[in-house]
């Protein structure tokens, strides 16, 4: 069965500070991994990994795929209170359309 | 910036009734999916839709439930008769490409009684 599995499951940091999320993954022929942001509703679209794009950066985000480990980091620096969301990652394979979710990070940046 | 929007933002109804849920996806999007999240649980796939058929479903998306694209711009989720455990947010999305990027809706909470 195709899994992913997020860790932390929760985290609570205080501004400033860096996290690192993690989601590993077992997908039959990986095609893509995707990290969303959750706040009160919808995810909101955070990254795209694929085999031709491994290292993704936008401002103080940043994440990376590697492939042969079967897992993604999501690395947030400089932490600020807006930042506080369920960070989920979502797997998908070759064949079909479906993404398997994780369960999320649940992260909390305290003032 | 295009955004997926849905309606209703939140839908209350009696078990055993039918709802629709609606969905615009971004407008040059081809490929269109339902997603639910149970309360305090992971997001679910339902189910993926192109060219004006159903390409995926799981094994959530039983004969209670049905998808169709009435118009260029809609896309809905039928749920024939609705159970307690159906109580759930709705989210739908949509992709240019087949296992692209997704964006999300903000979702429908749906809550049956």
């Amino acid at each position: 069965e195709d899994k992913v599995v997020q860790s932390p499951l929760s985290l609570v940091v205080h501004e400033g500070d860096t996290v690192t999320l993690n989601c590993s993954y077992e997908v039959t022929n990986f095609r893509s991994l995707l990290w969303y942001k959750q706040e009160k509703k919808a995810p909101t679209f955070l990254f795209m990994l694929t085999s031709s794009g491994i290292e993704k950066k936008s401002g103080r985000l940043s994440s990376i795929l590697d492939k042969k480990e079967l897992f993604s980091i999501l690395n947030i620096t400089a932490t600020q209170t807006g930042d506080s969301a369920v960070y989920l990652c979502a797997v998908g394979g070759d064949t079909g359309n479906q993404f398997y979710f994780g369960t999320g990070t649940s992260l909390t940046v305290i003032p | 910036e295009p955004e997926v929007t849905q309606t209703p933002s939140h839908q209350v109804t009696q078990m055993g009734q039918e709802v629709i849920l609606r969905c615009v996806p971004i407008s040059n999007h081809l490929y269109f999916y339902w997603y639910r999240q149970i309360l305090g649980q992971k997001v679910e796939f339902l189910v993926s839709f192109y060219n004006n058929e159903i390409s995926e479903k799981s094994e959530i998306f039983d004969d209670q439930f049905s998808v169709e694209r009435p118009d260029g711009s809609n896309f809905t989720l039928k749920i024939r008769s609705t159970k307690l455990e159906d109580s759930a947010m709705y989210f739908c999305a949509s992709s240019e490409a087949p296992r692209g990027s997704q964006f999300f809706g903000p979702g429908t909470r749906l809550t049956v009684l």
